[in-house]
């Protein structure tokens, strides 16, 4: 079994440009979740796909935006970047049944420095 | 609104000691209660959660929490701590208005002393 995996590790960007993040899900799970992570500060929820559907959005305007796809793999899009978005970006995929008491188990996470 | 506190942002502790690391939380409804830790430049693993049943939940590494209802509580806790167990800790819990999402306390950065 496989884990949840994350590319790129790291990635350097300058403000106003488009970003494209990148997460496979640990094998048979079909929900992923996004979150942002700034320095010294607990993650925060961006949204969530479940079979390839938005089921739960937190507060991030809709230069945020995400796909899932058929395999349960997902991109995390941010456009028009800003200085504040440097952060690291957390992917974490959960099997979707139960989803009261389910786990997420989180990627490595892929730093994005705005420039 | 669902939240967690994690009031220590530290927590200085010597290796063979006993370890806790406080988090209390907000909820409406049954509460959905995670820790997660964070290793430098890594991501986060999980380590416990509490749904429902007996109010000590034990987990990998030797850690376990104790569910507080009347506290609104979720300490985490080891009997003897390693210096390997330095770390960021992070308490959750389970927001179920609008997507399943999760909430996360701002984190506990753990020192264990040789």
């Amino acid at each position: 079994e496989t884990g949840v995996t994350q590319s790129p590790t790291h990635l350097i960007k300058t403000r106003g440009q488009q970003v494209t993040l990148r997460c496979s899900s640990q094998s048979g799970h079909n929900t992923v979740s996004w979150y942002q992570q700034a320095l010294g500060q607990g993650p925060q929820f961006i949204f969530q796909y479940y079979r390839e559907e938005e089921n739960g959005r937190g507060n991030f305007p809709p230069r945020f935006s995400g796909l899932q796809f058929p395999n349960y793999s997902s991109e995390l899009n941010v456009n028009a970047l800003e200085l504040d978005d440097s952060a690291l970006y957390l992917c974490a995929s959960s099997d979707g049944t139960g989803r009261v008491q389910e786990t997420q188990y989180f990627g490595p996470g892929t730093r994005l420095l705005v420039l | 609104a669902q939240s967690v506190a994690q009031p220590e942002d530290q927590v200085n502790v010597a290796e063979g000691n006993p370890l806790t690391v406080k988090c209390t939380y907000s909820v409406s409804g049954n509460p959905y209660l995670f820790w997660y830790v964070q290793y430098p430049n890594r991501g986060l693993q999980f380590l416990l959660k509490y749904i429902t049943g007996d109010n000590l939940v034990k987990g990998s590494y030797g850690f376990e929490a104790e569910f507080n209802k009347s506290q609104t509580s979720f300490h985490l806790k080891k009997p003897s701590a390693l210096v390997s167990d330095s770390a960021l800790y992070f308490c959750a819990v389970r927001d179920l208005t609008g997507g399943f999402k999760t909430i996360f306390g701002a984190g506990t950065r753990l020192f264990v002393k040789a």
